[in-house]
């Protein structure tokens, strides 16, 4: 069964706009990482958030994480057109710490 | 250039004849793993790798297999194919503590029609 689940499973937003996306897991874990997927590529790695961390930033990413909650958000702030991609979560945990899970993703579309 | 290399990348292929799509790693890593991707579930893990001989099941491995035999590659072999095989796969690979303490790195992808 898949750890993690994205919310909104789509997303469509203006060029300039923010976009936030959710991502909610049933089990305690030791990181959660996003990831973005171009059109059927490769998953590239945006950002790692550790479990005693609460926020990160990356240039436009902001990451939070609340194990109370057991959900990350990302926000993609000043959105492009080049942002136009599915976002994932990842985590481990659960009773196996080697087993990493991906959730069904988030798509977004960022009009120009 | 670090990189994950996959082969091939398209494949075409008829029920029960056996495959293997090879993946390779130019990182030293010793986390590798296999993913597939179908419209709306996401990335499934199918199996990973911690080390040289060290494989386990992710959560859909019914119908493949894999070998570890160098710390490179790490092959995947559908020794029966079926339709509902038919998908995108991705392998990946990162250093090791457990499973999301590093960046998957991911090859480009396989896509697998089984008809």
């Amino acid at each position: 069964s898949q750890q993690g689940e994205e919310d909104p499973q789509a997303l469509s937003i203006q060029e300039g706009e923010n976009a936030t996306m959710n991502c909610s897991y049933k089990t305690s874990i030791n990181n959660l990482q996003w990831y973005r997927q171009n059109s059927g590529r490769g998953l590239v790695h945006l950002i790692l958030i550790r479990s005693n961390e609460r926020e990160k930033h990356s240039g436009r990413l902001r990451v939070t994480l609340d194990t109370s909650k057991k959900s990350s958000s990302l926000l993609i702030t000043a959105s492009r057109a080049a942002d136009t991609a599915s976002y994932f979560c990842a985590t481990d945990g659960g009773s196996n710490d080697y087993k990493l899970s991906f959730g069904a993703g988030t798509t977004v579309t960022v009009r120009a | 250039e670090a990189q994950v290399t996959q082969n091939p990348r398209y494949l075409i292929t008829v029920t029960g004849k056996k495959l293997t799509v090879t993946c390779s790693q130019n990182m030293n890593h010793e986390y590798m793993s296999w993913y597939r991707q179908d419209p709306g579930l996401g990335l499934r893990q199918i199996y990973y790798s911690m080390n040289v001989e060290v494989t386990d099941k992710g959560d859909v491995p019914e119908g493949y297999k894999v070998s570890r035999k160098e710390k490179r590659n790490f092959p995947l072999i559908l020794e029966s194919p079926s339709p509902n095989q038919t998908s995108l796969y991705f392998c990946a690979s990162s250093l090791l503590s457990t499973a999301s303490s590093y960046e998957q790195y991911f090859g480009p992808g396989t896509r697998l029609t089984v008809t």
